[in-house]
Formats: C-alpha cells, sequence, structure tokens
C-alpha cells in the first residue's frame, strides 16, 4: 500500500462548488503539505502544517482552507471553487526527526472547475 | 527566500546519450538541494540530494554536485535509457520556513 494516498485522484466540479481533497499517510511522520502544479510554474506551496495544532500558510493560500483532522490525515478545502484553480494538486510528508528536508510525495489529485 | 532556476524543456535526447540539466538557486545561507523526479501520471519522488558544498548526490545513474561558488547543481547521467523519460524538479531546501523551492521542471524526452 502507497505510503501517501490521495482521494479523489480525478474530480470535475463547477464554479461556486465547495471542493474538499484530503491526504493521508501512513508514514508517521509530523509535517504534511500542500502544492499546486500548473503547466510550466512548477510547484507552489499552499499550507504547511508541522503537526496538529502548527499550520501555516504557504506562497498562494488564498482561496484555499486546511484541516489537520490527525497526524496522518490533511485535508485541502476549496470553499468556492473556480476556474483558475483547475489543477493537479499534492499532498506530501516530512519527518523531521530526520532533517524534515525530504519530502513524500502522494500520487496527485487532477482537479478541473468548469 | 529562495529561487530556482531551471533550463527550460523539452529535452529530447535519444538512448545511451549524455544527459545534462543545469540549475541555478538563489539562497539566504547555505540550503540543501534536491533533485526530485516525476514519471508520467505519478507524484515526484525523490531522486538525489546533497547537504553541503562540495557534496555529490547519485542515484540511478544520476549525478549532481552542490557547487556553492557557482549556486549551481547541474544534474547529470551518463547514459539516459527511455525509462528516464520523466519531468525533473530542481529544489533548494531552507531559507526561512523550513520549505522546498521548486524549479519549473525539465522534461526529459528519451528516443530510441
Amino acid at each position: 500500500d502507497a505510503d501517501v494516498t490521495q482521494t479523489p485522484r480525478n474530480r470535475i466540479t463547477k464554479t461556486g462548488k465547495r471542493i474538499m481533497l484530503e491526504c493521508s499517510q501512513t508514514k508517521g511522520h509530523d509535517r504534511m503539505y500542500w502544492y499546486r502544479q500548473d503547466p510550466g510554474l512548477g510547484l507552489q506551496l499552499i499550507y504547511y502544517s508541522f503537526d496538529v495544532k502548527d499550520i501555516n500558510k504557504g506562497e498562494i493560500s488564498d482561496g484555499y482552507s486546511v484541516s489537520r483532522q490527525a497526524q496522518a490525515k490533511f485535508s485541502l478545502s476549496l470553499e468556492s471553487a473556480i476556474p483558475n484553480q483547475t489543477a493537479l494538486y499534492f499532498c506530501a510528508t516530512s519527518d523531521p526527526l530526520t532533517g524534515g528536508d525530504t519530502q513524500y510525495f502522494g500520487p496527485g489529485t487532477r482537479l478541473t472547475v468548469l | 527566500g529562495n529561487s530556482v532556476t531551471q533550463m527550460e524543456g523539452p529535452v529530447t535526447l535519444s538512448e545511451e546519450a549524455f544527459l545534462t540539466i543545469n540549475c541555478t538557486y538563489t539562497a539566504t545561507g547555505y540550503p540543501s538541494l534536491f533533485w526530485y523526479v516525476q514519471y508520467p501520471g505519478e507524484g515526484l519522488q525523490l531522486l538525489l540530494k546533497a547537504t553541503k558544498a562540495d557534496d555529490k548526490g547519485s542515484n540511478k545513474g544520476f549525478e549532481a554536485t552542490y557547487r556553492k561558488e557557482t549556486t549551481s547543481f547541474h544534474l547529470e547521467k551518463g547514459s539516459v535509457q527511455v525509462s528516464d523519460s520523466a519531468v525533473y524538479f530542481c529544489a533548494p531546501w531552507g531559507g526561512g520556513g523550513n520549505k522546498l523551492t521548486f524549479g519549473t521542471g525539465t522534461q526529459l524526452k528519451v528516443e530510441l
């Protein structure tokens, strides 16, 4: 089984809808991250969490919110989706006990907002 | 914060050709440096890393050397295979906030 899983893998929705993307991990890592990937722009950090009570905004947090329900779960929400949020979304984890720098990525969620 | 410049792709090579993908960065202090690879339809996975000046990271025949004086971390492989076709991302780590900063990625296509 994969260490970092994301659900759903693909989602098509309409403008204005609320969407939640979920991430679960079995690696036991404290740190979790959400990124979006757009063609030609690399990965941009949306939010990150160093533990259940520590959540931080990344470079592009506007229009997004997150919830860290447990060490193993980190959800990303789009309260009112808009077309320019169409992208590939990745969750990642890292372990501060080994320096926290190496990140482990999930397979991604492809979101299309019509 | 950190920033990264990678050579634009796609880079198209024949099998067994030599590969170089250039990466330069700007950062506060001396960040750890990473190369991640994204195979089609998959998430990113760590390819190699180097944590201090003159360190060489290596994995699967790929190498990159941490060059502090030129702030570079170029990726090389002596003989590429079709299975190396993927997108490669350079990323320094650190510079406040303990985060990775990703380059735009360089797509590599290897043909028979």
